[in-house]
């Protein structure tokens, strides 16, 4: 059984561009969760999604957005980026029910310049 | 909101020795992960316990959920340098919380040879 796929693992954009996260959940599993990670801030949650919806966002802006298609991958995007959006990006897949486990990504790297 | 603490902040050991890293949280906890995870790549995930006085194991890392489910801890036996990474607890809040997990600052696990 496959895990969850993030694509790309690394990427470098400069500052004012927009970036396009993606995450392919495990098979099965509709929900699917961002995180960002950063040395001061430690993980935090953005944003879920479930069946195409967005159930839950955290305390980010709104240049932070996401989307589920109906294969339940989601991408999520981030506009007009700024230095302090280098961080490590992981996404997490669960299974139906309200305590399942969680499986996380390997993660995508952004480095903003 | 939920706040999660993690103790120690940082531990070096011996390798063969046992340790323990202790999560506490504000409120109780529906829902309590254990995480590994390397310098800059994903989660791993080692355990999930919901029930008050929950103990699970998986080879030499043990995890306990007290019964009052406000205070998990992670045990390792024997430690090995393949157990050194950052142990990460996480928070499942419950409700309509979904899919969002609090997570601890987590826990450097050094292991000396």
């Amino acid at each position: 059984k496959a895990g969850v796929t993030q694509t790309p693992r690394y990427l470098i954009k400069t500052r004012g561009q927009q970036v396009t996260l993606s995450c392919s959940p495990i098979s099965g599993h509709r929900s699917v969760s961002w995180y960002q990670q950063t040395p001061g801030q430690g993980l935090q949650f953005l944003f879920e999604y479930f069946s195409e919806t967005q159930r839950n966002k955290g305390n980010f802006p709104g240049r932070f957005s996401g989307r589920q298609f109906s294969n339940s991958r989601s991408e999520m995007n981030v506009s007009t980026l700024e230095l302090g959006d280098s961080a490590l990006y992981l996404c997490a897949s669960k299974g139906m029910g309200t305590n399942t486990e969680a499986f996380f990504g390997q993660g995508t790297r952004l480095t903003v310049v | 909101s939920q706040e999660l603490e993690q103790s120690p902040q940082s531990l070096i050991v011996q390798e063969g020795k046992n340790l323990t890293i202790n999560c506490t949280s504000s409120k109780t906890l529906y829902g309590l992960y254990w995480y590994k995870q390397k310098y800059g790549e994903g989660l791993i995930f080692l355990m999930m316990l919901q029930k008050g006085g929950e103990e699970k194991s998986h080879e030499k890392i043990t995890a306990k959920l007290d019964e009052k489910k406000q205070q998990s801890s992670l045990h390792i036996t024997a430690s090995q340098p393949s157990h050194a990474g950052i142990y990460l607890c996480g928070a499942d809040a419950g409700g309509t919380s979904y899919g969002k997990l609090t997570f601890g600052q987590g826990t450097i696990l050094t292991v000396h040879p």
